[in-house]
């Protein structure tokens, strides 16, 4: 079975300052990880994946994540956070194995605060 | 590209009654997805179609849910005799069939069971 951790509920940093938001998975197979992200009252937006090859991967609204397959962790990471960023993000695992669901399971998401 | 896009925003039920929702994904994605969202928690999968056929249903869809894809367009899922549990958030997506395609979200139905 496949699953995500984000072990944080919420994180809280200052406009201006580096962020990070914490994943974690767990997949028998090989992933694919995703970031979305979430405003009040919409439905989820997709902000980068990592597929295959470099570990670093960027998206969009100068977001960027850094795969780890040792760690098995798919960190989300912007330099400057803005105010604008905050919202709900979620990350989300596919196990590409044959025979495995290709059904992307989300993690509980993590509310990222930017104060001003 | 519209979108993805839910209709309705908002549904107020009392508990026993029964409510459709709709879903119409961008045109050229095959795949279609439900998903249910409860405050504080991530999304959880519902059921897909790819085109018109049925192709995978989680346990959480009880037999008070159905869901359809007539000629591989849109979607509807309904939920008969309604429970207080089923209030949540309920989330379509598409994509296109590729592994790594991503999921594009509507904006969701939140239902509430009075």
């Amino acid at each position: 079975a496949q699953s995500v951790a984000q072990p944080e509920d919420q994180v809280n940093v200052a406009e201006g300052n580096p962020l990070t938001v914490k994943c974690t998975y767990s997949v028998s197979g090989n992933p694919y990880l995703f970031w979305y992200v979430q405003y009040p009252n919409r439905g989820l937006q997709f902000l980068l994946k990592y597929i295959t090859g470099d570990n670093l991967v960027k998206g969009s609204y100068g977001f960027e994540a850094e795969f780890n397959k040792s760690q098995t962790s798919f960190h989300l990471k912007k330099p400057s956070a803005l105010v604008s960023d905050s919202a709900l993000y979620f990350c989300a695992v596919r196990d590409i194995r044959v025979g495995g669901s290709y059904i992307p399971t989300f993690g509980r998401g993590t509310s990222l605060i930017v104060h001003p | 590209d519209t979108g993805v896009s839910q209709d309705p925003r908002h549904k107020i039920t009392k508990r026993g009654q029964n409510v459709t929702f709709r879903c119409d994904p961008i045109s050229e994605h095959n795949r279609l997805y439900w998903y249910r969202q409860t405050l504080g928690q991530g999304p959880e999968f519902l059921t897909y179609f790819q085109n018109e056929a049925q192709l995978e249903k989680s346990r959480l869809l009880s037999d008070r849910f159905s869901a359809e894809r007539p000629k591989g367009s849109f979607s509807t899922l309904e939920i008969q005799r309604t429970e207080q549990g089923d209030s949540a958030m309920y989330l379509c997506a598409s994509s296109l069939v590729g592994i790594n395609s991503p999921l594009h979200f509507g904006n969701g139905t939140r239902l509430t069971v009075t």
